[in-house]
């Protein structure tokens, strides 16, 4: 089946300091890919949606300027948190559609997501 | 707006005993409703979709699920577990308006099983 990369699979980082996390659709290209963040015991969230060659689009409650989304290419959308303290630590899982047909459809397949740990 | 409810937090089965995950939806519309597993530490891996036609579906490493439309469930079922399928299981359903193809998730069901 298609593959998800995403990268790096932990980090560690010190309080204030930027970190970007890699999503990249390996053997298939991706117009939209998904960012979620999945907090201990808990479900995924969706953060936002990443279009390429456009702004992603957010869900309610996460910030933008915080969560900066770049999705330059038809293969590899970033996630970057910026200025991150402890409570952004987290599991981050990006996903990637791969289109079979017309809008809505397609299979979206997942990384095996990054682990963020902030000091 | 889509919602998904996985009402068991944990499910605990002996191996070799039949499981079941359960998992009701609200949609709007047509559902379009997944499972997904997830190992400690990793990502999502895609067991089983229902999208339309037969309301048993068989997905991977020998889980399946029923769609039930009057009870808008979609419990995930396995006639024989293993130690091995001890994972968190996600019940999802999938908006298809516009072009967002968004997935909901339930909250997940840690299953359990022991020798």
């Amino acid at each position: 089946g298609a593959v998800v990369s995403q990268h790096p699979s932990w980090v560690i980082c010190k309080s204030g300091t930027s970190v970007k996390i890699e999503c990249r659709s390996l053997d298939f290209q991706a117009t939209t890919m998904f960012w979620y963040r999945q907090f201990p015991k808990q479900s995924l969230m969706l953060m936002a949606t990443s279009n390429e060659g456009s702004k992603a689009t957010y869900e309610q409650g996460v910030e933008k300027d915080k969560f900066l989304i770049n999705h330059a290419s038809l293969t590899l959308s970033t996630l970057t948190v910026t200025s991150a303290h402890p409570e952004d630590s987290s599991f981050y899982i990006c996903s990637a559609l791969r289109s079979i047909g017309g809008a809505g459809t397609g299979e979206l397949f997942f990384g095996e997501g990054s682990r963020l740990t902030v000091l | 707006a889509q919602s998904v409810a996985q009402p068991e937090d944990q499910v605990n089965v002996a191996e070799g005993n039949p499981l079941t995950v359960k998992c009701t939806y609200s949609v709007s519309g047509n559902p379009y409703l997944f499972w997904y597993v997830q190992y400690p530490n990793r990502g999502l891996q895609f067991l089983l979709k229902y999208i339309t036609g037969d309301n048993l579906v068989k997905g991977s490493y020998g889980f399946e699920a029923e769609f039930n439309k009057s009870q808008t469930s979609f419990h995930l079922k396995k006639p024989s577990a293993l130690v091995s399928d001890s994972a968190l299981y996600f019940c999802a359903v999938r908006d298809i308006s516009g072009t967002a193809s968004k997935l909901t998730f339930g909250t997940g069901t840690r299953l359990q099983v022991t020798l």
